[in-house]
């Protein structure tokens, strides 16, 4: 059991250049979550999603899009890299149980820009 | 708007001393849930405990218990029997619905070093 995996771990980007954050779970989970860490700042959401189709804003979004074509992947796309995207991020999934909420982080990707 | 406060940068603890950890929070929401996470130096976040809102007892895990008092707004996180491996940064967080972690507030987090 994988639980919420996340690739690359590491990335270096010029400005001006995109990529895509993978992110993929195998929990089956229904909500999956895009957050960065930034130093002193704690983890802010970026975008979240209730279910496969169905993507919404968290509190900083500018500049990142979000697909949910399956239940399993939620990849997080850079359209223009700047040196402000420079910071450490993570995918989260969870679900909701009985017991209340289980809730999991990938392994985080750690993103330069210069 | 919701908002988590997280008021000491860091703590120094004795081993085998018990802890608490601060958090105070503030939402209009009636129904909420709130979270403690650990963040150990190798950087993966890791889920310690949940409370609901609506939860009439206080949450416990093994040696993590969150102290729950509702009419001050505070949610702390107590480590009983402290250890090394406790060493950590710890994040507090709260959700708008009563289940689900889909959009979650973080504070800025508190920086434990366990004494040995």
């Amino acid at each position: 059991n994988a639980g919420v995996t996340q690739t690359p771990k590491f990335q270096v980007l010029k400005t001006g250049q995109s990529m895509t954050l993978q992110c993929a779970q195998d929990m089956n989970h229904e909500y999956m979550s895009w957050y960065r860490q930034d130093p002193g700042m704690g983890l802010r959401l970026i975008h979240y999603s209730v279910g496969a189709g169905i993507t919404d804003q968290g509190e900083v979004p500018n500049g990142y899009n979000v697909s949910r074509s399956t239940t399993e992947d939620f990849p997080l796309r850079l359209l223009s890299a700047a040196p402000s995207q420079t910071s450490v991020y993570f995918c989260a999934s969870s679900y909701r149980g009985q017991g209340g909420p289980e809730a999991f982080f990938g392994q985080g990707t750690r993103l330069t820009v210069v | 708007a919701q908002k988590i406060t997280q008021t000491q940068p860091g703590m120094f603890v004795q081993e085998k001393e018990a802890v608490t950890l601060d958090c105070t929070y503030d939402t209009s929401d009636p129904s909420y849930g709130l979270f403690w996470y650990k963040q150990p130096s190798s950087g993966e976040m890791i889920f310690l405990i949940y409370q609901g809102s609506y939860d009439q007892q206080n949450a416990t895990e093994g040696r993590y218990s969150l102290n729950f008092q509702k009419a001050r707004k505070s949610a702390n996180l107590v480590i009983s029997a402290s250890q090394l491996g406790d060493s950590a940064m710890y994040f507090c967080a709260m959700s708008s619905t009563n289940f689900g972690n889909e959009k979650l507030t973080f504070g800025t987090g508190t920086r434990l070093t366990i004494i040995p």
